[in-house]
């Protein structure tokens, strides 16, 4: 099946400073990504929804200037915490969409592993 | 708006008990697809099945078992025999296809604890 990575899986940074969470589709190209952002012992969030050669469209409640998301090749979306706090410390998850095979109208979500941040 | 309620936070089973997982959702839409993914403590989303609307027929993988009910809104999810490895949290997701494209609605999610 499809697969979607991302990169760092883990990361620690100081409060007031940027992170840059890769999401990467290996075997696909993918025109609209997601990205999720989860809470310990919650639900899956979604945050804004990645498309390639576009402006992202941002979930109601998401700062589009906190959270930088750019679209800028098919198999490559990044996720860009800008002066993060602690409170931004969260587990942030990516999928990739395409078409189901066979059926018209009809996508797949592949999911990435997820990248835990923690903000000091 | 679309919606999915998971009404069960938390459950304990022993080994080789049955459990169901409940699932109720909203949606003004005719077309769209349910889920249910498996969330083990990585953290990794483990796909486990999608339905469209269309297809009420209740499906069986192994020891895995979907209820789709259209006229309750339901898609409850049963493993049988449990075992330890099925600890994790389950998430029940909705996809509207005619007001927001393929982007998904998680319910809260249940914690599913198989005790040996």
């Amino acid at each position: 099946g499809a697969v979607v990575s991302q990169h760092p899986s883990w990361v620690i940074c100081k409060s007031g400073t940027s992170v840059k969470i890769e999401c990467r589709s290996l075997d696909f190209q993918a025109t609209t990504m997601f990205w999720y952002r989860q809470f310990p012992k919650q639900s899956l969030m979604l945050m804004a929804t990645s498309n390639e050669g576009s402006k992202a469209t941002y979930e109601q409640g998401v700062e589009k200037d906190k959270f930088l998301i750019n679209h800028a090749s098919l198999t490559l979306s990044t996720l860009t915490v800008t002066s993060a706090h602690p409170e931004d410390s969260s587990f942030y998850i990516c999928s990739a969409m395409i078409p189901a095979s066979g059926r018209p109208s009809s996508y797949e979500q592949y999911f990435g592993p997820g990248t835990r941040l923690t903000v000091t | 708006a679309q919606k999915v309620t998971q009404a069960q936070t938390e459950i304990s089973v022993v080994e080789k008990e049955d459990v169901t997982l409940d699932c109720v959702y909203e949606t003004r839409d005719t077309t769209y697809y349910l889920f249910w993914y498996k969330q083990p403590p990585s953290g990794e989303l483990v796909f486990l099945i999608r339905r469209n609307s269309f297809d009420e027929q209740n499906e069986i993988s192994g020891r895995y078992s979907w209820n789709f009910q259209k006229s309750t809104s339901s898609f409850n999810f049963t493993i049988t025999a449990s075992q330890v490895v099925d600890s994790a949290v389950y998430f029940c997701a909705l996809s509207e296809l005619e007001t927001s494209g393929s982007r998904l609605t998680f319910g809260e999610g249940t914690q599913l604890t198989v005790n040996p």
